[in-house]
């Protein structure tokens, strides 16, 4: 079975600083990765998925994530983060008919 | 168009009543899931419904829990008997299944349980 660690439950940085979120999991097969949003007050929203190819993918608001298959992690990074990133951050992988596994959640606080 | 829309959107009820909860899915959706989001436990799968297929009971925690489609669109699920522990969000979410092997979920903004 799917496993995901997300080794961080809270990450407090300043505006316009980087960040990282860190994201490992476990499958004994091939997996798609994702990094889902979680607004305060709001539902869940996919900000980017791997499935194959290029093992670095972007969002359109400036976060981006490497899949790393020998580390099995699949980190997500922002080189410059604003207020309005704050929220909770899930990090999920995917079994057999696209059920999800998420990890625990990390909390983004941005700020100023 | 219109998302996945969840019905109550908050839900207080007492210790060992029974609960109905809605989920309407995206028009055209043929895959539906439920998820629950705990203090606690995280995001964890309940159940999943794909087209006429049986459905995949397998994160249901107890059979207090069962769930139903109806003519393959609205979700209705439901816990009998409630405990305190069932206290949580219960999200829904829907996605196309076509001849790709990834179809993105697209979650419902949840129903928030609380069970005094």
């Amino acid at each position: 079975a799917q496993s995901v660690t997300q080794l961080d439950s809270q990450v407090p940085v300043f505006e316009e600083a980087p960040v990282e979120l860190r994201c490992n999991y476990s499958s004994s097969v091939s997996v798609y990765l994702f990094w889902y949003v979680q607004y305060p007050n709001q539902g869940l929203q996919l900000l980017l998925k791997y499935l194959s190819g290029s093992t670095l993918v972007e969002s359109i608001n400036g976060f981006e994530a490497e899949f790393n298959k020998s580390q099995t992690s699949f980190h997500l990074r922002k080189p410059s983060v604003h207020i309005s990133d704050t929220a909770e951050y899930f990090c999920a992988v995917s079994e057999p008919g696209n059920k999800l596994v998420f990890g625990a959640g990390t909390i983004l606080r941005v700020k100023s | 168009g219109a998302g996945v829309s969840q019905s109550p959107s908050n839900k207080v009820t007492e210790k060992g009543k029974d609960v109905e909860l809605r989920c309407d899915p995206i028009s055209g959706h043929t895959a539906l899931y439920w998820y629950r989001q705990s203090l606690g436990q995280g995001l964890e799968f309940l159940i999943y419904f794909q087209g006429n297929s049986a459905p995949d009971k397998s994160g249901l925690p107890s059979d207090r829990f069962s769930a139903e489609r109806t003519g393959g669109s609205v979700s209705t699920l439901t816990i009998q008997r409630t405990q305190q522990e069932d206290s949580a969000v219960y999200l829904c979410a829907s996605s196309y299944v076509g001849g790709a092997s990834y179809n993105e979920q697209f979650f419902g903004p949840g129903t928030r349980l609380t069970v005094l």
